[in-house]
């Protein structure tokens, strides 16, 4: 089964801290998300990577940056955090499709409270 | 832009009761996939359909992929306490190849024992 791993479940920071959140998947997939998850707004994308080194923003990607420096691990960082920025982030990851559409495969989330 | 609207939002049910739900789009599809999360989880896949009018089961779990290629149902039988979780569908974004989704914004399903 493909295992991803989010380093934390639950994080609580200070308005205007780097804060990181880190993602590790175990199937060697070259795409990886990061998403929020708010009440009656669904997962928005704030950031996906197709390949190490290789970053596209997605829906909402202000107050955030990314890193993949290696293949299975996917950084989301919040440059300095903001209480708006208080949510429940899902990492996922995904292997190329090849012509048929793959399912992504989520972490547990972390819960994340910005005071 | 796409857009994915499920309904119901939520539902109660009965345990034992039958339970369906639906996802329809603003745009073609051509995979449309189900997800559930548990509360305090990730969300985990259920079910992937990727033809036109495919009728998949997973146990109680069933899935299809309407044929207008715009609507997609799942349906759950016998539902039980376990099965408490918000349901989710997805499908392939614009131009995106094969690898970035749209997410619906979920059924929130509650079962009373």
């Amino acid at each position: 089964d493909v295992k991803v791993t989010q380093s934390s479940r639950y994080l609580v920071k200070r308005t205007g801290e780097k804060v990181f959140l880190e993602c590790v998947q175990d199937m060697d997939h070259e795409n990886m998300f990061w998403y929020r998850q708010d009440p009656g707004l669904g997962l928005r994308l704030i950031y996906f990577s197709y390949d190490v080194k290789m970053k596209e923003k997605g829906d909402i990607p202000e107050g955030y940056s990314v890193s993949r420096e290696k293949k299975e691990r996917f950084s989301l960082i919040l440059e300095s955090a903001s209480t708006n920025q208080t949510s429940m982030y899902l990492c996922a990851s995904s292997t190329p499709g090849r012509g048929l559409v793959q399912p992504q495969h989520f972490g547990d989330g972390t819960r994340l409270s910005i005071l | 832009g796409q857009q994915l609207n499920q309904s119901p939002q939520s539902m109660f049910i009965q345990e034992g009761e039958d339970v369906s739900m639906n996802c329809t789009s603003s745009s073609i599809f051509n995979t449309w996939l189900w997800y559930k999360q548990e509360p305090g989880e990730g969300p985990v896949l259920l079910i992937a359909l990727y033809k036109a009018g495919e009728l998949t089961s997973n146990g109680r779990l069933t899935a299809q992929f309407g044929i207008t290629r715009k609507d997609s149902f799942l349906n759950i039988s016998a539902s039980i306490p376990s099965d408490v979780g918000i349901y989710f569908c997805a499908g392939p974004r614009g131009n995106s190849g094969t690898y970035k989704y749209i997410f619906g914004t979920g059924t929130r399903l509650k079962v009373l024992a």
